[in-house]
């Protein structure tokens, strides 16, 4: 079955620090990869998405990430934190059969120490 | 230009009532998809209308039913309702009826005592 796992369960950094939060994924065919980041009281918002083309890609607010297809993989990195990107943050997944059903790792939160 | 709206923002039932749920998409958005948020946990795909019909289904009970609505709104039911049902239920829309970007609303924070 697809599935979709976040290493990190809780990320501790101080502000300039260098962030890089794991993604994996299970399934065999094409798919589009998102992150989508959740601030305090917030809802949900995108990241990020991955479609085609340049595996590396870049969101807002300073984000990247790389899709390696080899490694099923799909890190997100920020150079340097800031306090204001304390969060939680969720990998998705969706399948090239899977219609709209996007699969969700169980997230990272992040926390940023002024 | 208006996001995705949800109501009601807060909820409490207890064991074994019905609850709707509403969704409302983004300008220009034709496609629901509905999705549940246990505590701790990423989102769960509860399944996704398009054209008025029921497109695809995640691994949730019948007791989760929905709807969609000529404009686009929609409503997500939950029939006897217990304890594990008490969790954030989302509401994301899209275009197109398949993969497209979904954009996600507040949530509706269901309680079942």
């Amino acid at each position: 079955a697809q599935s979709v796992s976040q290493h990190n369960h809780h990320v501790i950094l101080s502000e300039a620090a260098s962030l890089e939060l794991g993604c994996n994924y299970s399934y065999g065919g094409t798919v589009n990869l998102f992150w989508y980041v959740q601030y305090p009281g917030q809802h949900l918002q995108l990241l990020l998405k991955y479609f085609s083309g340049d595996p590396l890609v870049k969101g807002i607010k300073g984000f990247e990430a790389e899709f390696i297809k080899s490694k099923f993989s799909f890190n997100l990195r920020k150079p340097s934190v800031q306090w204001s990107d304390t969060a939680e943050y969720f990998c998705a997944v969706n399948g090239d059969n899977q219609g709209g059903k996007l699969i969700f790792g169980q997230g990272t939160e992040l926390s940023v120490k002024p | 230009d208006a996001g995705v709206t949800q109501s009601p923002t807060h909820l409490i039932k207890t064991r074994g009532q019905q609850v709707t749920l509403r969704c409302s998409p983004k300008s220009g958005h034709d496609t629901v998809s509905w999705y549940q948020q246990a505590l701790g946990q990423g989102p769960q795909f509860i399944f996704q209308y398009y054209e008025e019909e029921e497109r695809q289904r995640g691994n949730f009970p019948d007791r989760f039913s929905g709807h969609q609505f000529p404009n686009y709104s929609s409503e997500l039911n939950v029939n006897a309702l217990w304890l594990g049902d008490s969790a954030l239920y989302l509401c994301a829309s899209s275009l197109g009826g398949g993969s497209d970007t979904q954009y996600f609303g507040p949530g509706t924070r269901l309680t079942v005592l």
